[in-house]
């Protein structure tokens, strides 16, 4: 089955700094990358999400690359303000609806005044 | 509506009882899903529902029993749980379509077992 690897586990940054969290997926099948934002005690929310036959896309300050070929993706946030800070998750699928969403294993981010 | 709704939002119960948490959504999606979540942990796929019928079951113990009665609701009952059971259990819905997947979560069920 497909195993996503995330790094780093936590990640501080000073506001206004970038922010940079990396997984790789193992199942050369997934085609279907998204981004999860969980602030303590609430649901995850999806923030940003990709597919196999695009290799970057971007929605303000959050941007997400992918290089199936090395089978990575990332996820950049620019400008970071303190409410961004939370614990992000990569997933990964293949892609459509009732399939099995294998996660990573969290990035706590603490964005510091 | 864009709102997985669950029921109750804390649960606390023994060993021996027998309780059920709740699932509802009104966006006409016709995949549901039960996802368990420890502290600090990525949530964790236990079963899926496609169009009212159990197409993933990931090997969940008995005492953990999924239902769908229709396609807007989706049941998790339980039964003899452990302490270890004890975590935050996330229902969430999306659509069957690809390119149409995007999970919607629900605010979750605290459950603590005794």
């Amino acid at each position: 089955g497909e195993n996503v690897e995330q790094h780093p586990s936590t990640l501080s940054v000073q506001e206004g700094d970038s922010a940079v969290i990396k997984c790789t997926y193992s199942d050369s099948a997934s085609n279907y990358f998204p981004w999860y934002k969980q602030e303590l005690g609430k649901r995850p929310q999806l923030i940003i999400d990709i597919r196999s036959n695009v290799g970057e896309k971007k929605d303000q300050r959050i941007a997400v690359t992918l290089n199936k070929t090395a089978k990575h993706f990332s996820l950049h946030i620019t400008e970071t303000q303190p409410e961004d800070s939370a614990v992000y998750f990569c997933a990964a699928s293949m892609g459509g609806g009732g399939n099995k969403l294998t996660f990573g294993t969290g990035t706590q981010l603490k964005v510091e005044l | 509506d864009t709102e997985v709704t669950q029921t109750p939002k804390h649960l606390v119960m023994g060993m021996t009882n027998k309780k059920s948490l709740k699932c509802e959504q009104h966006m006409g999606h016709r995949a549901m899903y039960w996802y368990k979540q420890k502290a600090k942990k990525p949530p964790e796929l236990m079963f899926v529902y496609s169009y009212e019928k159990l197409s993933i079951n990931e090997s969940v113990p008995s005492r953990f029993s999924p239902e769908c009665p229709n396609s807007s609701l989706l049941n998790l009952h339980l039964h003899a749980l452990q302490p270890e059971d004890s975590a935050l259990y996330l229902c969430a819905s999306s659509q069957q379509d690809r390119g149409a997947e995007k999970l919607f979560f629900g605010s979750g069920t605290q459950l603590s077992v005794l």
